[in-house]
């Protein structure tokens, strides 16, 4: 059963260009989250998704910044517009559907916006 | 958001154990402790969770006291691998809620 994969581990994008960041989730699992780390930083939640549903964004910036899980395929993190302060490493973690079950990492894509 | 309390940095010599201790005197009857830890760069990485029985696991053993207001992670034989940021969260169970990161404690494995 392969882990959470994240695509790309490294994306670099020029000032107003649009990042779309990949997550897969685990096989089975139907809950996905994103999280941000700020260089020298702690991981801060940003959005938490279940197929098809946003059910929390309170972590998310109020403009160009989007995510979706669709009911086929991975989920997308979207950030229209980026600035150098959008640089940082962006994880990815998915659980099963349950109510203590762990949430699992995967390696993160790293933003830099040149 | 983060309801735990963690020495900010520690230091443990290698083959020794170390515990990690975290204070959560705020927790909820039905909220559980969870370990994660992130070695440099990588993404973060479960170790272990409990309500209010003591767990082990082949990475490490979770120890919860009986009021519930705090617990220590034990790694047994710490290895340089081992060196890391390890955070400790307090989660409900209802919809499989996020997990809140603290600041953690960054554990250094001394050779």
């Amino acid at each position: 059963n392969a882990g959470v994969m994240q695509n790309p581990r490294h994306l670099v994008r020029r000032r107003g260009q649009e990042a779309r960041l990949r997550c897969s989730p685990m096989k089975g699992h139907s809950h996905v989250y994103w999280y941000r780390q700020l260089p020298e930083e702690g991981l801060k939640f940003m959005v938490y998704l279940q197929k098809e549903n946003i059910i929390d964004e309170s972590g998310m910036p109020k403009e160009r910044f989007s995510a979706e899980f669709p009911k086929e395929g991975p989920s997308i993190l979207r950030i229209q517009q980026v600035v150098r302060g959008d640089s940082a490493a962006y994880f990815c973690a998915s659980s099963p559907q349950g109510s203590q079950a762990e949430a699992f990492f995967g390696q993160g894509t790293r933003l830099t916006v040149v | 958001d983060a309801k735990t309390t963690q020495p900010t940095s520690m230091d443990c010599a290698e083959g020794r154990a170390a515990n990690l201790p975290c204070n959560h005197s705020t927790i909820s009857g039905n909220e559980y402790v969870y370990w994660y830890r992130q070695i440099h760069s990588q993404g973060p990485q479960y170790i272990i969770h409990g309500l209010k029985n003591n767990e082990t696991n082949e990475m490490a053993s979770l120890i919860i006291t009986e009021d519930r207001k705090s617990s220590t992670l034990i790694l047994p034989h710490a290895t340089l691998r081992d060196t890391a940021v390890y955070y400790c969260i307090v989660r409900a169970p209802q919809g499989a809620q996020k997990l809140v990161f603290g600041q953690g404690t960054r554990l250094t494995i001394n050779p």
